[in-house]
């Protein structure tokens, strides 16, 4: 988990509230990624970020929403849109091609979001 | 699109004995293939990956996994099980062109018995 830090790691939201879970690394990386863990299920991607400023949906992203106005920085929104959150989200990232770690992904901690 | 597939929920070994966890893919190109562990409520930890080469990798804890191209199986094994193995065990794919995020299996249970 070294580098990367996520925060809240419980979080409780009533029906209805947006809440924002966050995502910070050390790491220098480049891309980072969000997603979700169900029981039985995986990992599910929700959004990623390759750049600064720039980021893609992915697999589930409706009812999420995501920024990147800072390199070390990736905070999901995580919207009453959203009809089932309750889940485990995992952020992750990965360094730039220069590097050989390049194609792994390092995961933070993870977040453990209820609705109550 | 691509996918992973593994096909047990949860495999038990005990203590000593050699363990596998099984893990097939499918991708329109040539696979990057990764093993990850999760112990209870934390992130997951990375254990060994295939980017090319030789088709036996070795990774962290004793651990190794062999790609078979014709079968697209990438089964993890370790020759001798720990107690301190028990976890959760994630196989993840992604093509070498296209987005860089993984595509996870649903997680292998494994147990090792004292």
């Amino acid at each position: 988990d070294g580098g990367i830090t996520q925060s809240p790691k419980y979080l409780f939201r009533k029906e209805g509230q947006n809440v924002t879970l966050s995502c910070e690394q050390n790491l220098n990386h480049d891309a980072m990624y969000w997603y979700r863990q169900d029981p039985g299920q995986g990992l599910r991607l929700i959004y990623y970020s390759q750049i600064v400023n720039d980021f893609q949906k992915g697999d589930i992203a409706e009812g999420y929403s995501v920024s990147r106005e800072k390199k070390e920085s990736f905070p999901l929104t995580v919207t009453s849109a959203q009809k089932n959150p309750t889940a485990f989200y995992l952020c992750a990232s990965s360094p730039p091609p220069e590097r050989v770690t390049y194609n792994e992904q390092f995961f933070g901690p993870g977040t453990r979001l209820t609705v109550l | 699109a691509q996918s992973v597939a593994q096909p047990e929920d949860q495999v038990n070994v005990a203590e000593g004995n050699p363990l596998t966890v099984k893990c097939t893919y499918s991708v329109s190109g040539n696979p990057y293939l990764f093993w990850y562990v999760q112990y209870p409520n934390r992130g997951l930890q990375f254990l060994l990956k295939y980017i090319t080469g030789d088709n036996l990798v070795k990774g962290s804890y004793g651990f190794e996994a062999e790609f078979n191209k014709s079968q697209t199986s990438f089964h993890l094994k370790k020759p001798s099980a720990l107690v301190s193995d028990s976890a959760l065990y994630f196989c993840a794919v992604r093509d070498r062109v296209g987005r860089r995020a993984l595509t996870f299996g649903s997680g292998t249970r494994l147990q090792v018995q004292p």
